[in-house]
Formats: structure tokens, sequence, C-alpha cells
């Protein structure tokens, strides 16, 4: 079975700019959240979704968005990027909710 | 929110040696996960162990739910097994929203 696909890999974005990262969760995996790695905050939950609907939202700006289509692809959405906002950001799908999690690769994103 | 500590943060083995990591938490949990962090990014999973006794090959893990900690033991370690180890955990209806420990950083030497 394929694992967690995450694109693009790495971007770079200019401040103010928006951003759109994929995620492709494991054949039959219907629970997709994403997360935010930093060097100072290490790693924080933004969301999670379950049947096209986000279930949990961690603690950020309404900046981050994101949505869940019915074949459970994902994506995330940043909307007016700033410095920092410039991070691995991580996919991590499981088949049903409170499941064991399984991440994709990450996209890094660097802003300037 | 829930707590998550790690310790030892930093850890240095010679190849061959054994090694304990222990990760604290503040409440009852519904998942708890180990990962290994390679130096590229990427997020392995080690264990699914919200309790009880796991072992795959040179690692086992060990979580006492009532006591609120897990361990993850390492025996003859191998170079290939350098990078951060995270504890993350999860609780009740939100058990899919895991909180990270801020990880153990294991570097093993020849």
């Amino acid at each position: 079975k394929a694992g967690v696909t995450q694109t693009p890999r790495y971007l770079i974005k200019t401040r103010g700019q928006q951003v759109t990262l994929s995620c492709s969760p494991i054949s039959g995996h219907r629970s997709v959240s994403w997360y935010q790695q930093t060097p100072g905050q290490g790693l924080q939950f933004l969301f999670e979704y379950f049947s096209e609907t986000q279930r949990n939202k961690g603690n950020f700006p309404g900046r981050f968005s994101g949505r869940q289509f019915s074949n459970s692809r994902s994506e995330m959405n940043v909307s007016t990027l700033e410095l920092g906002d410039s991070a691995l950001y991580l996919c991590a799908s499981s088949l049903n909710r409170g499941y064991e999690q399984y991440f994709g690769p990450g996209t890094r994103l660097t802003v300037t | 929110g829930i707590q998550v500590e790690q310790s030892p943060p930093d850890l240095i083995l010679q190849e061959g040696a054994n090694s304990t990591l222990r990760c604290n938490f503040s409440d009852s949990v519904n998942n708890l996960q180990w990962f290994h962090q390679n130096p590229w990014g990427q997020l392995i999973n080690l264990f699914y162990i919200p309790s009880g006794t796991k072992q795959n090959g040179r690692l086992s893990a060990t979580t006492v739910a009532t006591e609120r900690y897990s361990l993850l033991y390492i025996s003859s370690s191998q170079t290939t097994d350098s990078g951060v180890y995270f504890c993350a955990v999860g609780l009740g209806g939100t058990a899919s929203k895991l909180t990270f420990g801020t990880g153990t950083r294991l570097q093993v030497t020849l």
C-alpha cells in the first residue's frame, strides 16, 4: 500500500502571498490531520478532517484553513503569509478517528 | 491542555549500547504513539501503545496508563537509530489531536 503523499515537497513564497498544500492519505484511511513543525514551537496540531468536515482545530489564526474531499484527500491553505509561517507542514492519515496516525514526508515552506 | 514531557532531551551512545527514553503525560490518554524522525524530517511510526507492552525487533515500548508514563527501549543501538524520538498523545474525544513532546535527540557513534 502506498504511504501518505504530500505535494509539493518544497516551496518558497513571499510575505503576503498565499499557499495551498496537498495531502493524499493511505488508501482506505478516512481521517486526515495536519501539523506544523518549527524549531521554536516543535510539532503543533493544526486541524483534523473526517468525512469532509473539520473535527478538531488547533490554536492557529484564521489564515490557516483546510478542507477534505470526498476521496479523503485534503488540502490546507495559508493566506497572507508571514515570515513565522516558515515551517515543515506534515500531514497524517488514520483509518478512523483516534486510530494510529501515519505521516507523510512533509512540505517544507520557506517565506521570504 | 495536556502536557507531555520527554527525557532525556539529548543522548549520545556508542554503537551496541542500550537506552531507555521516557515520556510523562499529565492526563489519561486514549492514544499514544512513538515516532522516530529521520534527518529528512519523515516521522516514522514505531509503536501505537496507549497501554501495555509491545516489541518490534530491537525496540520495545511499555505504557503504564494509570501512572501516566511510557518508556521506549532501544537495545544494541546502531548508527541508523540516530535522530529524534517523539512521544505523542491524544485523549478523549480529541484522540486524533496528537500533542507531541519536545523529543529526545539520539546520536549513536561508532
